[in-house]
């Protein structure tokens, strides 16, 4: 167990629409990263968050936004959602946001769209 | 533009022998290398780590070697068990650059290891 939690595990739902994905981080972790799993693809880096404010910015697409809260936790907002973003998306804490920490990964979101 | 490249997608070993894994990279800012793994519906799970200012790093049964000039590394797994089946993702980041800290991941290969 990571320490890291990842609320739904699963999502269907239809194209246009909008979803909330919900993570987590470890006690004691500053820093949230988002991570999007396509089929037969690798982890690509979304966005990360240290401390509340965002730390980098990846291939994340303008129809999706994020934010992390005062508690730490940190939500993915996913809108307009096409055939394309169905994936697993899985977010991971660290310590830091420096590198010098491992990332410690949810067991992800599987997001389906119809 | 993968920046990373696992370019075996899977790998078959017998129990007890050596699994080799291989990952090479574009990036001369990466300075820092990590492998996980992940086995079917979990999340990914770090495994070793490795600076650009060493050449190995070795946790028990796992070694990871890192080539600069090459700008490849290796995960090697001595004695591989049936339980070392997962996938294995090798993953890169700059620690002092733009990337802050985040990782920029191959596409895994996935390791069977036969009893």
């Amino acid at each position: 167990d990571s320490g890291v939690t990842q609320t739904p595990k699963h999502l269907i739902t239809a194209t246009g629409q909008r979803v909330t994905l919900r993570c987590s981080p470890r006690s004691g972790d500053l820093s949230v990263y988002w991570y999007q799993q396509s089929l037969d693809q690798g982890l690509q880096f979304l966005i990360q968050y240290y401390n509340g404010e965002e730390r980098a910015k990846g291939n994340i697409l303008e129809r999706f936004s994020a934010q992390q809260f005062p508690d730490l936790h940190s939500e993915l907002n996913l809108s307009s959602l096409e055939l394309g973003d169905s994936a697993l998306y899985f977010c991971a804490s660290s310590v830091d946001g420096t590198g010098n920490s491992p990332l410690h990964f949810g067991n992800g979101t599987r997001l389906t769209v119809t | 533009d993968q920046q990373v490249k696992q370019n075996s997608p899977s790998l078959s070993v017998q129990e007890g022998r050596i699994s080799i894994l291989n990952c090479d990279y574009t990036n001369s800012m990466f300075d820092y290398f990590l492998w996980y793994k992940k086995y079917p519906a979990e999340g990914p799970t770090f495994l070793i780590s490795i600076s650009s200012i060493k050449d190995k790093n070795e946790d028990g049964r796992f070694t990871v070697f890192l080539n600069k000039s090459a700008k490849h590394l290796s995960l090697h797994i001595v004695p591989s068990q049936p339980g070392d089946s997962a996938v294995y993702f090798c993953a890169a980041t700059s620690q002092g650059g733009g990337s802050q800290g985040n990782l920029i991941f191959g596409k895994g290969t996935k390791l069977s290891v036969k009893p």
